[in-house]
């Protein structure tokens, strides 16, 4: 059993570029998030999803952006990257509204130039 | 808004035990966890206890929720080098209007185990 699955592990892009980071999961679990880490920091959401085809925004959305096309997947996109989005990123999932337990994936380690 | 507050390191021996604290300002928060990272991997739940509990243990664990005070602690008795790693202090608020319950989380203290 995958659980959360987050590709890719690292990558470096330049300032201006674009991608996306991926999250998969297998569990059938209807929420989903993703958090950006930072020292001295902890976790802060940047959007989350209570379905299929709906998205909101966390505390920290700018630059990013979100879709769920799937229960499955749920990926986030950098729309143009700055170095103030060097961060780790967190996808996770979780099976009912009180969001509890939160299944993690193992992050996305992101360096901006 | 929410806030939640840890210490960022906390250095203990093996076989003691180890204490974590967290304060939090959220007094309509639902549940508190606990959650553990080791390195190079995402956060596991440890443990969580209902708001209106004071005590709940698990095994090595026992979690104390000063409701009052808005303070939280982790206690592992017995603690060993498998310990060591970040331990996150978290709040959930009541679901929103979509039905979703935001969980925000400390800081994170680092655990080091001497051997």
């Amino acid at each position: 059993n995958a659980g959360v699955t987050q590709t890719p592990k690292f990558q470096v892009l330049k300032t201006g570029q674009s991608m996306t980071l991926q999250c998969a999961q297998d569990m059938n679990h209807e929420y989903m998030s993703w958090y950006r880490q930072d020292p001295g920091m902890g976790l802060r959401l940047i959007h989350y999803s209570v379905g299929a085809g709906i998205t909101d925004q966390g505390e920290v959305p700018n630059g990013y952006n979100v879709s769920r096309s799937t229960t499955e997947d749920f990926p986030l996109r950098l729309l143009s990257a700055a170095p103030s989005q060097t961060s780790v990123y967190f996808c996770a999932s979780s099976e009912d509204r009180s969001n509890q337990p939160q299944h993690f994936g193992d992050g996305t380690r992101l360096s901006i130039l | 808004g929410e806030d939640v507050e840890q210490s960022l390191f906390l250095s203990v021996r093996e076989g003691d035990s180890s204490v974590i604290n967290c304060t939090y300002t959220d007094s309509s928060s639902t549940y508190l966890y606990w959650y553990k990272q080791e390195p190079g991997a995402g956060l596991q739940l440890l443990t969580y206890i209902f708001s209106n509990m004071d005590m709940k243990q698990d095994q090595r664990l026992t979690v104390l929720l000063n409701k009052k005070d808005k303070h939280l602690s982790l206690r592992i008795a017995d603690t060993q080098t498998g310990d060591s790693a970040i331990y996150f202090c978290a709040e959930s608020s009541p679901p929103n209007s979509g039905g979703y319950q935001k969980v925000t989380f400390g800081t994170g203290t680092k655990l080091q185990v001497i051997p």
